[in-house]
């Protein structure tokens, strides 16, 4: 298993470009997340989905859209980037029945926008 | 909404115990996890509670107090290899999980 993965690792932007952030995890998991961390400020969710076709917003999803059509894919769109969102960005999965809610986290994408 | 509060920063020499200590303020509380992050790399699941007590895995713990909505993970033996990050997290009714700002932990020779 490759786990959760995500492309690209690194990207640069100029301020109003979109891009697609790409994440896909290969465990047959209901449940994908995805955050950003900024330092001193953690992870920050900004979209979550319960499944193909379901998703919600979290605790940052201004200038971000999501779309779930499949149980493997969870991209990440930035609609005009903005160089408040250079950050590092993670996705995340997990079973929806996971008795401890673990999550398994792709090793992140480092966008900079300029 | 939920928010959590954990010290930014932790200090210790290498053989020592540290506990790093997390309160959380949300609704429809399902329980507690914690998280460690080196370097900027991708974050790893420790432990989670969701009733009151102390889970044990290793040199790592975890306590939980809901009546006082306080937890803590407990770090023993400490090594050169535990500096990292560490966040604890509640789930947002029971789906996203929300983080903590995180804490730094240094640990010296």
């Amino acid at each position: 298993n490759a786990g959760v993965t995500q492309t690209p690792k690194f990207q640069v932007l100029k301020t109003g470009q979109s891009m697609t952030l790409q994440c896909a995890q290969d465990m047959n998991h209901e449940y994908m997340s995805w955050y950003r961390q900024d330092p001193g400020m953690g992870l920050r969710l900004i979209h979550y989905s319960v499944g193909a076709g379901i998703t919600d917003q979290g605790e940052v999803p201004n200038g971000y859209n999501v779309s779930r059509s499949t149980t493997e894919d969870f991209p990440l769109r930035l609609l005009s980037a903005a160089p408040s969102q250079t950050s590092v960005y993670f996705c995340a999965s997990r079973p929806l029945d996971s008795r401890a809610y673990e999550q398994y986290f792709g090793p992140g994408t480092r966008l900079t926008v300029t | 909404g939920q928010s959590l509060e954990q010290p930014s920063e932790v200090t210790a020499v290498e053989g020592a115990i540290v506990q790093i200590n997390c309160t959380y303020q949300t609704s429809g509380f399902y329980g507690l996890s914690w998280y460690q992050q080196h370097d900027g790399g991708a974050p790893t699941f420790l432990s989670y509670n969701a009733l009151d007590g102390l889970e044990e895995t290793g040199r790592f713990s975890s306590f939980l107090s809901r009546s006082d909505s306080y937890g803590y993970l407990l770090l023993q033996e400490l090594q050169m290899k535990d500096s990292a990050s560490y966040f604890c997290a509640v789930n947002q009714a029971g789906t996203a999980l929300i983080f903590g700002k995180g804490t730094t932990l240094s640990v010296s020779s």
